[in-house]
């Protein structure tokens, strides 16, 4: 049962545009959103992340979207760069039933960003 | 700030051997680590969580006698694949995260490769 898809495997976007990534989850649980931006044989790093309270979080070039209704985010990343070419993946957490913060992640299927100069 | 690091980086041990790695939170205290794996292509899987001074919570499928979780620290966990097989050779990756806090901070994974 995948609970967070990316459904696009990829994406190519001209150096300059927009680059729109998008990513559902089928888990109402859920309440906390990240970005992660990883490279081949690398670890995944943090980019960005949104909690369920808010429908829109901007860092600089990135700005994250929530849609709770729709079960649905997005990443936006304006200008696009060729540095941003790397694989980009969604995840999802949920507080444990205790309402202690567990902090386990279900990641996406990831979407490979190709930037074209 | 908010550092992991892994060793080793890559590893390449015959069938039937043991191989431990080592996660590392450089620069913070990591109540929780996890422990993820990666094949090609994919996403990434959740093996286990670990919880410093406790036993570890393995994800279902994971068999836990085959992948050894020790959390002995707040900056220390490690993985050990015990009687390691070809079907074992991943890409192995540990996240740090902190009291109350909601990111994970990733290490830069281990390549095992079982011969």
């Amino acid at each position: 049962d995948q609970q967070v898809k990316q459904n696009s495997p990829s994406l190519s976007v001209q150096e300059g545009r927009i680059s729109i990534l998008n990513c559902d989850y089928t888990n109402s649980m859920f309440d906390y959103f990240l970005w992660y931006k990883k490279y081949p044989a690398e670890g995944p790093t943090f980019l960005i992340s949104i909690s369920s309270i808010k429908d829109k979080n901007e860092d600089g070039r990135f700005t994250v979207f929530l849609n709770k209704s729709a079960k649905h985010l997005s990443l936006h990343i304006v200008p696009s760069q060729p540095g941003d070419s790397a694989v980009y993946f969604c995840a999802a957490s949920a507080f444990s039933a205790g309402g202690t913060s567990y902090g386990k992640l279900t990641f996406g299927q990831g979407t490979i960003l190709t930037v074209h100069p | 700030g908010a550092v992991v690091s892994q060793h080793p980086s890559r590893v390449i041990c015959k069938s039937g051997t043991s191989v431990k790695i080592e996660c590392r939170s450089l620069d913070f205290q990591a109540t929780t680590m996890f422990w993820y794996r990666q094949f090609p292509k994919q996403s990434l899987m959740l093996m286990a969580t670990s919880n410093e001074g406790s036993k570890a919570t393995y994800e279902q499928g994971v068999e836990k006698d085959k992948f050894l979780i020790n959390h002995a620290s707040l900056t220390l966990s490690t993985l050990t694949v015990t009687s390691a097989h070809p079907e074992d050779s991943s890409f192995y990756i540990c996240s740090a995260g902190t009291s109350g806090g909601r990111r994970q901070y990733f290490g830069p994974g281990t390549r095992l490769t079982v011969t």
